[in-house]
């Protein structure tokens, strides 16, 4: 949304090359992790979900790692478009925390032309 | 299509003027919430719904009100609005509780003088 990306962490990448966002999390008792996109002036949109009990996992162009280790997260993005420019949010899901998402503050991904 | 609408999408209002935010969404969604979005500070859960007539407090509950009469319907009322009220709100749901995809509706934009 508008003025969303102020104070936030930014990635810059050109086109066509592949984006890596990261995110470090806090309840090593969360039961999933996410990640959504939010575009200038939209609502944040569903990426893709990772259990906790996995380490890796691949959607369309874009796979999730989990590091439970050192609590750690990312994103990558094959083939960066310029349609990918948004803020990334990482999220967690604690199933016994009244089922709350607990959002990251988010990543301003730019892919320039 | 499935959507999730909020009304109305920009908002300028004066402190203490009592308004309401509506929210609606035709996928038969039984969780749904509210979010502010505050720069710097990404989204912060303020009320959540499990289904009809069960409402919760969320991360920042304070100066908000919420209603859940009907499955689709989820309004956000503010019984005396503040300056420190001005935000980016959005309205979410899901199929479940606890389910990791949550669709956003596009936003409001408050502003309280």
């Amino acid at each position: 949304g508008e003025n969303v990306g102020l104070h936030l962490p930014t990635l810059s990448v050109q086109e066509g090359d592949n984006s890596i966002i990261n995110c470090a999390y806090s309840n090593s008792a969360s039961d999933y992790f996410i990640w959504y996109k939010q575009e200038s002036g939209k609502g944040p949109q569903f990426i893709i979900d990772i259990r906790s009990n996995m380490d890796k996992r691949q959607g369309q162009r874009v796979t999730v790692l989990l590091n439970k280790t050192v609590k750690h997260l990312s994103l990558q993005i094959a083939a960066t478009q310029p349609g990918d420019s948004a803020v990334y949010f990482c999220a967690e899901n604690c199933i016994g925390s009244n089922y709350k998402l607990t959002f990251g503050k988010g990543t301003l991904l730019t892919v320039n032309p | 299509e499935a959507q999730v609408t909020q009304n109305p999408r920009y908002l300028i209002t004066v402190t203490g003027k009592k308004l309401t935010v509506t929210c609606s969404q035709n996928m038969n969604h039984e969780y749904m919430s509210w979010y502010r979005q505050d720069p710097g500070l990404g989204l912060r859960q303020i009320y959540y719904s499990m289904n009809v007539e069960v409402t919760d407090k969320g991360d920042v509950p304070e100066g908000y009100k919420v209603s859940r009469k009907e499955k689709r319907n989820f309004p956000l009322i503010l019984e005396s609005p503040s300056p420190n009220q001005t935000s980016l709100y959005f309205c979410a749901s899901s199929y479940a509780p606890g389910h990791n995809e949550q669709y956003f509706g596009p936003g409001t934009r408050l502003t309280v003088t």
